[in-house]
C-alpha cells in the first residue's frame, strides 16, 4: 500500500541548534517527494520539491532536504533554525506523477528561545 | 496579485443546512483541488479536477459536492452538512503537468457544524 508517514508529530529545538523532520513512504513505483510549511492561520506554501536529479534538493529559507530511494525517505534539514521557523510542515507524496499529493500527518516544529 | 481566495473563511452552520465554500484563483491555473486538515490526519483530498468540466473524487468525497464550470472557481458544495464535517478546509491550485505537485493554497476555511 502506498503511504507517507512522519513519525514526529511535534520537534521542540531551541534558537540556533539544528533540526531534522522525518518523512518516510511506502510505494512500488516512482514518486514525486515535497516540504510544504504551514505558519499559524495560514495556508500550505510550498518549501521544497524532489523530482528527478540531485537527490539533495535546497527550498527556501535555509532548509534542504535528502531523497533516500533505499530507505525510501526524505527528511528535512536546517544547520541552525529561528523562532520564525516555528510553524507545522508537511511531507507529500505524488505517487502518480500528478498534481494529487497525499500527504503525511504533519510535524509542528517549535523553536525555543 | 497571485493567490487562492477562500470564502468564508470562518462558518458556524447547523446539521442539515446547505452550504457553499467558494474558491477563486487568478493565476489561470488548469488544476485546481480541495483538502480537509483534521489534528492527527494532517491533509485529505475530497475532489479535485484537472479543468474546466473536468472533477473526480479525491480520498474522502463521501458528502461533498464539486463544480467546474469556469476556470477560476472551484467551489466545495455541502448538501446536508453533518457534525464530522466540521473541519478546516483547503483549497489548492496549480499549473499543469510541467509545474507537478507545486500548488498554491488559499487561507482556508474553518468550518463548525452543530
Amino acid at each position: 500500500a502506498q503511504s507517507v508517514t512522519q513519525l514526529d508529530s511535534q520537534v521542540p529545538v531551541f534558537e540556533e541548534a539544528p533540526v531534522e523532520l522525518r518523512c518516510n513512504y511506502s510505494s512500488s513505483v516512482s514518486v514525486y517527494l515535497f516540504w510544504y510549511v504551514q505558519y499559524p492561520n495560514q495556508g500550505l506554501q510550498l518549501l521544497l520539491k524532489y523530482l528527478s536529479g540531485s537527490t539533495l534538493v535546497k527550498g527556501i529559507n535555509g532548509f534542504e532536504a535528502e531523497f533516500n530511494k533505499s530507505q525510501t525517505s526524505f527528511h528535512l534539514r536546517k544547520p541552525s533554525v529561528h523562532i520564525s521557523d516555528t510553524a507545522e510542515y508537511f511531507c507529500a507524496v505524488s505517487f502518480t506523477g500528478a498534481n494529487n499529493l497525499f500527504f503525511g500527518t504533519g510535524t509542528r516544529l517549535t523553536v525555543i528561545p | 496579485e497571485a493567490q487562492v481566495t477562500q470564502n468564508p473563511r470562518y462558518l458556524i452552520t447547523v446539521t442539515g443546512k446547505k452550504l457553499t465554500v467558494t474558491c477563486s484563483q487568478n493565476m489561470n491555473h488548469e488544476y485546481m483541488s480541495w483538502y480537509r486538515q483534521d489534528p492527527g490526519l494532517g491533509l485529505r483530498q475530497i475532489y479535485y479536477s484537472m479543468n474546466v468540466e473536468v472533477t473526480d473524487k479525491g480520498d474522502v468525497p463521501e458528502g461533498y459536492k464539486v463544480s467546474r464550470k469556469e476556470k477560476r472557481n472551484f467551489p466545495l458544495i455541502l448538501e446536508s452538512p453533518s457534525p464530522n464535517q466540521t473541519s478546516l478546509y483547503f483549497c489548492a491550485s496549480s499549473f499543469g503537468q510541467e509545474r507537478t505537485g507545486e500548488l498554491f493554497f488559499g487561507e482556508g476555511s474553518r468550518l463548525t457544524v452543530l
